[in-house]
């Protein structure tokens, strides 16, 4: 069974501080793993995914097939990160565009 | 384009009754998927449609059904409502219903319907 894993809830940081952000996933094959946000009073909107290797408004997430991990991480917190972050995967190429989501991580940026 | 469109807003909605959701997809998109998201939790996929075809389907009960019309926009029929419905639904377009080699197939999400069952 296919299945993605936030372990924090929350997680509070400060301005200028690293931020990471938790995934584990479980598939049976190679999924294609995804970062979702979502400001608020918007939309769930895709912030970036593991194939095209981009950093999107400062953050990065590398897949580790071997943790079976996709963590995102940005080296300098800022106050307009602060959102809910949700990780998803979605089967490989030819199939349909299911997503699974994790719980979702909200991320607090504090002064 | 103002995006993918849902409506209702909001919903209330009593034990057994029966609801049905609406949404627009982006001009162009030909594939619809819904979501149920519970307080809490993540999105959960329940179904998707392409051209007005059954393409994926979640763990959901046959109370749940949807269908995609000649426009693309599809509706969320559900039955028999029960407490634990109560969830944002979103809807998700999608420029086609399968991802070709190389290419990623994004998703984009509709502000969603807040259904409350009492």
């Amino acid at each position: 069974a296919q299945r993605v894993t936030q372990p924090e809830k929350l997680l509070s940081v400060f301005k200028g501080a690293p931020v990471e952000l938790k995934c584990n996933y479980s598939y049976s094959g190679s999924p294609e793993l995804f970062w979702y946000v979502q400001y608020s009073r918007q939309r769930l909107q895709l912030l970036l995914r593991h194939i095209s290797r981009e950093s999107i408004k400062g953050f990065t997430a590398d897949l580790n097939k071997g943790e079976t991990s996709f963590h995102l991480k940005k080296p300098f917190a800022q106050e307009e990160d602060s959102a809910m972050y949700y990780c998803a995967l979605s089967p490989p190429t030819g199939t349909a565009s299911k997503l699974t989501f994790g719980t979702g991580t909200r991320l607090q940026v504090t002064l | 384009d103002a995006g993918v469109t849902q409506s209702p807003t909001h919903l209330i909605k009593t034990r057994g009754q029966h609801v049905t959701l609406r949404c627009s997809p982006i001009s162009g998109h030909k594939s619809v998927s819904w979501y149920q998201q519970v307080l809490g939790q993540g999105p959960q996929f329940i179904f998707q449609y392409y051209e007005k075809e059954e393409r994926g389907r979640g763990n959901f009960p046959d109370r749940f059904s949807a269908r995609q019309f000649p426009n693309y926009s599809s509706e969320l029929n559900v039955n028999a409502l029960l407490l634990g419905d109560s969830a944002l639904y979103l809807c998700a377009s999608s420029p086609r219903g399968v991802r070709a080699s190389g290419t990623y197939n994004e998703q984009f999400f509709g502000p969603g319907t807040r259904l409350t069952v009492l």
